[in-house]
């Protein structure tokens, strides 16, 4: 069936390692990703989105990478550190505008080793 | 600027009241959305509004209603609440189905 799905339930890095964080999409209709991190006690946090027209998105020390042939989407943290901690969601959507709806996978835990 | 606003922060219900979850957003998003979190089972979408007067049904709507009277507020009701229910709330919003923000959430506690 339709899902949003994360590889892994945790993720534990060196601090100043790069981290990645994987998520798989099932439906090849979904047109638009977002990661979002969520500390403990918090609402999500938006970190990057992209849509299905590009591969590639970098920001401020993260790179969000879609390929489509596989359904696959990934956050890349450069030089994790550890106000990084938290979980991470992966979301899409298979329509914007009136219809638009996120679906979220079930969140990662990244976990930042001193 | 505020962003997403929701109240209260937490709230403790005895089995079969009701109660009133408000969301306030200043952004002037057109799009707003309740969603429920658990462990274990990531955030699900309870109900959505496309515009001022109009809601629909999310993926786990049953027990709960929604309106929005105004663009800026989206309320989330619960009639008789379950233990069920006993979840975080996030509202949302976003600018035509980007970019969604989120509120910080409400704590509900059903006993």
């Amino acid at each position: 069936g339709e899902s949003v799905g994360l590889h892994l339930p945790t993720l534990s890095v060196q601090e100043g390692d790069n981290s990645i964080i994987n998520c798989a999409y099932s439906n090849s209709a979904s047109d638009y990703f977002i990661w979002y991190k969520q500390e403990s006690g918090k609402g999500p946090q938006f970190i990057i989105d992209i849509r299905s027209n590009m591969d590639k998105r970098q920001g401020q020390r993260v790179t969000v990478l879609l390929n489509k042939t596989v359904k696959h989407l990934s956050l890349q943290i450069a030089a994790t550190q550890p106000g990084d901690s938290a979980v991470y969601f992966c979301a899409e959507s298979r329509e914007t505008g009136a219809n638009s709806k996120l679906t979220f996978g079930k969140g990662i835990t990244l976990s930042v080793r001193p | 600027n505020a962003g997403v606003t929701q109240t209260p922060k937490f709230r403790v219900l005895k089995t079969g009241q009701s109660m009133t979850l408000l969301c306030a957003q200043d952004m002037n998003h057109e799009y707003m959305y309740w969603y429920r979190q658990d462990p274990g089972m990531g955030l699900r979408l309870i109900h959505y509004s496309v515009g001022e007067g109009t809601t629909a049904k999310g993926e786990v709507p049953d027990g709960y209603n929604v309106s929005r009277l105004k663009k800026q507020n989206f309320l989330l009701g619960l009639e008789s609440a379950a233990p069920s229910q006993t979840s975080v709330y996030f509202c949302a919003s976003s600018k035509e189905g980007y970019g969604y923000t989120f509120g910080s959430g409400t704590r509900l506690t059903v006993v």
